[in-house]
Protein backbone atom coordinates (compact mmCIF):
# COMPACT_ATOMS: atom_id res chain seq x y z
CA UNK A 1 0.00 0.00 0.00
CA UNK A 2 0.70 3.58 -0.76
CA UNK A 3 1.31 6.10 1.84
CA UNK A 4 2.04 9.71 1.87
CA UNK A 5 3.47 11.98 4.71
CA UNK A 6 3.05 16.03 5.00
CA UNK A 7 4.62 16.84 8.58
CA UNK A 8 3.73 20.52 8.42
CA UNK A 9 0.27 21.23 8.97
CA UNK A 10 0.74 24.60 8.58
CA UNK A 11 3.05 26.82 8.06
CA UNK A 12 3.29 31.57 7.75
CA UNK A 13 6.17 32.83 5.58
CA UNK A 14 7.01 36.22 4.30
CA UNK A 15 6.17 37.33 1.23
CA UNK A 16 8.46 37.21 -1.54
CA UNK A 17 10.80 34.64 0.50
CA UNK A 18 11.28 30.94 -0.49
CA UNK A 19 9.23 28.58 0.73
CA UNK A 20 9.51 24.79 0.70
CA UNK A 21 6.79 22.28 1.49
CA UNK A 22 7.61 18.48 2.82
CA UNK A 23 6.57 15.21 1.41
CA UNK A 24 7.51 12.21 1.73
CA UNK A 25 6.30 8.65 0.64
CA UNK A 26 6.44 4.90 0.74
CA UNK A 27 5.63 2.88 -1.88
CA UNK A 28 7.42 -0.48 -3.14
CA UNK A 29 6.74 -0.25 -6.71
CA UNK A 30 9.46 0.87 -8.86
CA UNK A 31 7.68 3.48 -11.33
CA UNK A 32 5.18 6.09 -10.18
CA UNK A 33 4.33 9.60 -10.23
CA UNK A 34 4.46 12.20 -7.91
CA UNK A 35 1.84 15.43 -7.58
CA UNK A 36 1.12 18.49 -5.97
CA UNK A 37 -1.98 20.10 -5.64
CA UNK A 38 -3.10 23.43 -4.24
CA UNK A 39 -6.93 23.72 -2.84
CA UNK A 40 -7.81 28.15 -2.23
CA UNK A 41 -10.10 28.48 -0.24
CA UNK A 42 -12.87 28.19 -2.83
CA UNK A 43 -12.29 24.18 -2.51
CA UNK A 44 -11.38 23.48 -6.52
CA UNK A 45 -7.93 21.80 -6.89
CA UNK A 46 -5.39 22.87 -9.06
CA UNK A 47 -2.35 21.02 -10.34
CA UNK A 48 1.23 22.48 -9.75
CA UNK A 49 3.54 19.99 -10.56
CA UNK A 50 4.49 16.49 -11.89
CA UNK A 51 7.25 14.21 -11.12
CA UNK A 52 8.10 10.98 -12.51
CA UNK A 53 10.47 8.39 -10.36
CA UNK A 54 12.59 7.51 -13.88
CA UNK A 55 13.09 11.47 -14.41
CA UNK A 56 16.32 12.16 -13.85
CA UNK A 57 15.75 15.56 -13.36
CA UNK A 58 13.75 17.57 -10.91
CA UNK A 59 10.25 19.21 -12.36
CA UNK A 60 9.70 22.97 -12.75
CA UNK A 61 6.96 24.72 -13.49
CA UNK A 62 7.15 28.36 -13.41
CA UNK A 63 7.57 29.80 -9.57
CA UNK A 64 6.93 25.91 -8.67
CA UNK A 65 10.12 23.37 -8.22
CA UNK A 66 10.41 20.04 -6.91
CA UNK A 67 13.06 19.10 -4.91
CA UNK A 68 13.23 15.09 -6.25
CA UNK A 69 15.16 12.76 -3.64
CA UNK A 70 14.41 9.51 -4.80
CA UNK A 71 16.55 7.38 -2.46
CA UNK A 72 14.95 9.36 0.66
CA UNK A 73 11.66 9.00 -0.96
CA UNK A 74 11.31 12.40 -0.72
CA UNK A 75 9.33 14.69 -2.79
CA UNK A 76 9.24 18.20 -1.34
CA UNK A 77 7.25 20.94 -3.46
CA UNK A 78 9.36 24.54 -3.44
CA UNK A 79 7.69 27.56 -3.98
CA UNK A 80 9.96 30.90 -5.02
CA UNK A 81 9.37 34.39 -3.90
CA UNK A 82 6.26 33.63 -2.26
CA UNK A 83 3.06 35.58 -3.32
CA UNK A 84 -0.23 36.39 -1.23
CA UNK A 85 -2.12 34.62 -3.84
CA UNK A 86 -0.31 31.49 -2.79
CA UNK A 87 -1.64 30.91 0.80
CA UNK A 88 -4.03 27.83 0.47
CA UNK A 89 -3.75 24.04 1.06
CA UNK A 90 -1.13 22.07 -0.36
CA UNK A 91 -1.36 18.24 -1.35
CA UNK A 92 0.92 16.29 -2.48
CA UNK A 93 -0.09 13.07 -4.04
CA UNK A 94 1.69 9.88 -5.79
CA UNK A 95 0.07 7.01 -8.26
CA UNK A 96 2.74 3.90 -8.98
CA UNK A 97 2.31 2.69 -12.42
CA UNK A 98 -0.27 0.32 -13.53
CA UNK A 99 -2.42 1.26 -10.58
CA UNK A 100 -5.23 3.97 -10.78
CA UNK A 101 -5.30 5.28 -7.40
CA UNK A 102 -4.15 8.59 -6.64
CA UNK A 103 -3.56 9.16 -3.09
CA UNK A 104 -2.94 12.25 -1.06
CA UNK A 105 -1.32 13.19 1.96
CA UNK A 106 -3.00 15.23 4.75
CA UNK A 107 -2.07 18.72 3.48
CA UNK A 108 -0.01 21.17 4.28
CA UNK A 109 -2.13 25.24 5.08
CA UNK A 110 0.54 27.61 3.91
CA UNK A 111 -0.04 31.32 4.84
CA UNK A 112 1.69 33.95 3.21
CA UNK A 113 2.31 37.19 5.59
CA UNK A 114 2.42 40.34 3.67
CA UNK B 1 -7.59 20.04 -21.73
CA UNK B 2 -10.48 18.29 -20.08
CA UNK B 3 -13.29 20.15 -18.32
CA UNK B 4 -15.56 18.19 -15.30
CA UNK B 5 -19.01 19.12 -14.51
CA UNK B 6 -20.45 18.50 -10.90
CA UNK B 7 -23.51 20.16 -9.69
CA UNK B 8 -24.72 21.10 -7.11
CA UNK B 9 -21.69 23.20 -5.61
CA UNK B 10 -23.70 22.98 -2.09
CA UNK B 11 -26.67 20.21 -0.51
CA UNK B 12 -28.33 20.23 2.75
CA UNK B 13 -29.92 16.93 3.06
CA UNK B 14 -31.89 15.56 6.49
CA UNK B 15 -29.85 12.19 7.79
CA UNK B 16 -31.78 8.71 6.02
CA UNK B 17 -32.89 11.13 3.10
CA UNK B 18 -31.04 9.39 -0.79
CA UNK B 19 -28.40 11.22 -2.34
CA UNK B 20 -27.35 11.51 -6.14
CA UNK B 21 -24.24 13.70 -7.08
CA UNK B 22 -23.64 13.54 -10.75
CA UNK B 23 -20.41 14.49 -12.50
CA UNK B 24 -19.76 14.57 -16.28
CA UNK B 25 -16.37 15.01 -18.20
CA UNK B 26 -15.86 16.78 -21.52
CA UNK B 27 -12.53 16.91 -23.81
CA UNK B 28 -11.45 13.28 -23.55
CA UNK B 29 -12.77 9.78 -23.77
CA UNK B 30 -12.45 6.82 -21.99
CA UNK B 31 -11.10 8.38 -18.59
CA UNK B 32 -10.64 7.34 -15.65
CA UNK B 33 -13.13 8.56 -13.16
CA UNK B 34 -12.62 9.22 -9.61
CA UNK B 35 -14.94 9.71 -6.15
CA UNK B 36 -13.01 11.66 -3.37
CA UNK B 37 -14.27 12.88 -0.34
CA UNK B 38 -12.53 15.57 1.99
CA UNK B 39 -13.40 16.33 5.90
CA UNK B 40 -13.72 19.71 6.55
CA UNK B 41 -9.63 20.88 7.30
CA UNK B 42 -8.36 17.21 5.99
CA UNK B 43 -6.98 15.61 3.17
CA UNK B 44 -8.81 13.64 0.23
CA UNK B 45 -10.34 10.18 0.92
CA UNK B 46 -10.46 8.08 -2.25
CA UNK B 47 -14.20 6.36 -2.34
CA UNK B 48 -14.54 4.98 -5.87
CA UNK B 49 -13.18 4.80 -9.29
CA UNK B 50 -13.48 3.53 -12.35
CA UNK B 51 -11.40 2.61 -15.69
CA UNK B 52 -14.46 1.82 -17.98
CA UNK B 53 -18.29 2.01 -18.36
CA UNK B 54 -19.88 -0.02 -15.20
CA UNK B 55 -16.69 -0.70 -13.63
CA UNK B 56 -16.28 0.45 -10.32
CA UNK B 57 -13.94 0.08 -7.47
CA UNK B 58 -14.59 0.77 -3.95
CA UNK B 59 -11.95 1.92 -1.62
CA UNK B 60 -13.84 2.49 1.55
CA UNK B 61 -16.77 -0.10 3.15
CA UNK B 62 -19.58 2.58 3.21
CA UNK B 63 -23.19 3.32 2.48
CA UNK B 64 -22.75 5.13 -0.58
CA UNK B 65 -22.47 3.62 -3.85
CA UNK B 66 -20.84 4.43 -7.09
CA UNK B 67 -22.19 3.98 -10.96
CA UNK B 68 -20.97 5.12 -14.68
CA UNK B 69 -23.74 4.91 -16.70
CA UNK B 70 -21.68 6.99 -19.79
CA UNK B 71 -18.29 6.72 -20.26
CA UNK B 72 -18.32 10.21 -19.53
CA UNK B 73 -20.56 9.88 -16.39
CA UNK B 74 -19.90 9.45 -13.09
CA UNK B 75 -22.61 9.37 -10.24
CA UNK B 76 -22.65 9.05 -6.66
CA UNK B 77 -25.67 8.21 -4.59
CA UNK B 78 -26.45 6.50 -1.63
CA UNK B 79 -29.94 5.12 -0.21
CA UNK B 80 -30.02 6.50 3.16
CA UNK B 81 -27.85 9.51 4.07
CA UNK B 82 -25.68 9.51 7.64
CA UNK B 83 -24.22 12.25 9.27
CA UNK B 84 -20.63 11.33 9.24
CA UNK B 85 -21.58 11.47 5.54
CA UNK B 86 -21.16 15.19 5.60
CA UNK B 87 -17.60 16.21 3.86
CA UNK B 88 -16.72 17.89 0.15
CA UNK B 89 -17.02 15.67 -2.65
CA UNK B 90 -14.84 16.25 -5.53
CA UNK B 91 -15.20 14.37 -9.01
CA UNK B 92 -12.13 13.94 -10.55
CA UNK B 93 -10.87 12.54 -14.59
CA UNK B 94 -7.97 11.28 -15.46
CA UNK B 95 -5.91 10.09 -18.78
CA UNK B 96 -2.78 7.61 -18.85
CA UNK B 97 -0.57 6.83 -16.36
CA UNK B 98 1.71 10.59 -15.46
CA UNK B 99 -1.43 12.46 -16.49
CA UNK B 100 -2.85 14.67 -14.03
CA UNK B 101 -5.90 14.38 -12.53
CA UNK B 102 -8.61 17.32 -13.29
CA UNK B 103 -11.02 18.30 -10.43
CA UNK B 104 -14.71 19.17 -10.78
CA UNK B 105 -15.55 21.72 -8.62
CA UNK B 106 -16.56 20.24 -5.97
CA UNK B 107 -19.97 19.40 -3.68
CA UNK B 108 -20.30 20.68 0.01
CA UNK B 109 -22.48 17.88 1.72
CA UNK B 110 -24.43 18.84 5.05
CA UNK B 111 -26.46 15.86 6.38
CA UNK B 112 -28.58 17.30 9.32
Amino acid sequence: AQKITQTQPGMFVQEKEAVTLDCTYDTSDPSYGLFWYKQPSSGEMIFLIYQGSYDQQNATEGRYSLNFQKARKSANLVISASQLGDSAMYFCAMMPAGNEKLTFGTGTRLTIIP
Amino acid sequence: SQTIHQWPATLVQPVGSPLSLECTVEGTSNPNLYWYRQAAGRGLQLLFYSVGIGQISSEVPQNLSASRPQDRQFILSSKKLLLSDSGFYLCASKGGFNEKLFFGSGTQLSVL
